[in-house]
């Protein structure tokens, strides 16, 4: 079964780097994935998608502070130089035929 | 610029019936998948329902398979969902999303579904 696995929270001080973690299950560790951040109160919005290799490809207008990573089965989400506004939920997602699958997603606190 | 608007979301009984409706602007709509996902209060996202370009291919997540229906109008840039038997567990922010390959490059802003007597 496709599952994806966040830690529930994440801190990080203001100005300082965070990476978040998204883990696919056992015999998913090929599947590219998304990132999707969700800022209070409003609906979510695309960072990127993130390869097994570590390529990614980022949407419209997502600053150069957001990076993605991957090692096996984990895809990464890295955030330098954190402002206030980056505090917020993140997502992961992925695919398989016919469905969309999220990661319970990390809440991130910026200190 | 790419626009999603949904509308349609309200307060309905349990048992009860639905429409979503989704108003895309900004892009050629006949050429990209649609999606629609929700949220329940406080809780995190949850893929709902697929479509592809011309309706040949449709999936739904379990939770809804036999009481949603999605649909779309490519002539009105408009993507649907038929909500029916709604529950209360149903009761969620319900987006429509843009699919880019395989990952959803862009949502609109939602709409609020409460079932509750």
């Amino acid at each position: 079964q496709l599952v994806l696995t966040q830690s529930p929270s994440a801190s990080a001080s203001l100005g300082a780097s965070v990476k978040l973690t998204c883990t696919l299950s056992r015999g998913h560790s090929s599947y590219a994935i998304a990132w999707h951040q969700q800022q209070p109160e409003k609906g979510p919005r695309y960072l990127m998608n993130l390869n097994s290799d570590g390529s990614h490809s980022k949407g419209d207008g997502i600053p150069d502070r957001f990076s993605g990573s991957s090692s096996g089965a984990e895809r990464y989400l890295t955030i330098s130089s954190l402002q206030s506004e980056d505090e917020a939920d993140y997502y992961c997602q992925t695919w398989d035929t016919g469905i969309r699958v999220f990661g319970g997603g990390t809440k991130l606190t910026v200190l | 610029e790419v626009q999603l608007v949904e509308s349609g979301g309200g307060l309905v009984q349990p048992g009860g019936s639905l429409r979503l409706s989704c108003a895309a602007s900004g892009f050629t709509f006949i050429s990209y998948e649609m999606n629609w996902v929700r949220q329940a209060p406080g809780k995190g996202l949850e893929w709902v329902s697929y479509i592809s370009y011309s309706d040949r291919s449709i999936y739904y997540a379990d939770s809804v398979k036999g009481r949603f229906t999605i649909s779309r109008d490519n002539a009105k840039n408009s993507l649907y969902l038929q909500m029916n038997s709604l529950r209360a567990e149903d009761t969620a922010v319900y987006y429509c999303a843009r699919a880019s390959g395989s990952f959803l490059d862009y949502w609109g802003q939602g709409a609020l579904v409460t079932v509750s007597s």
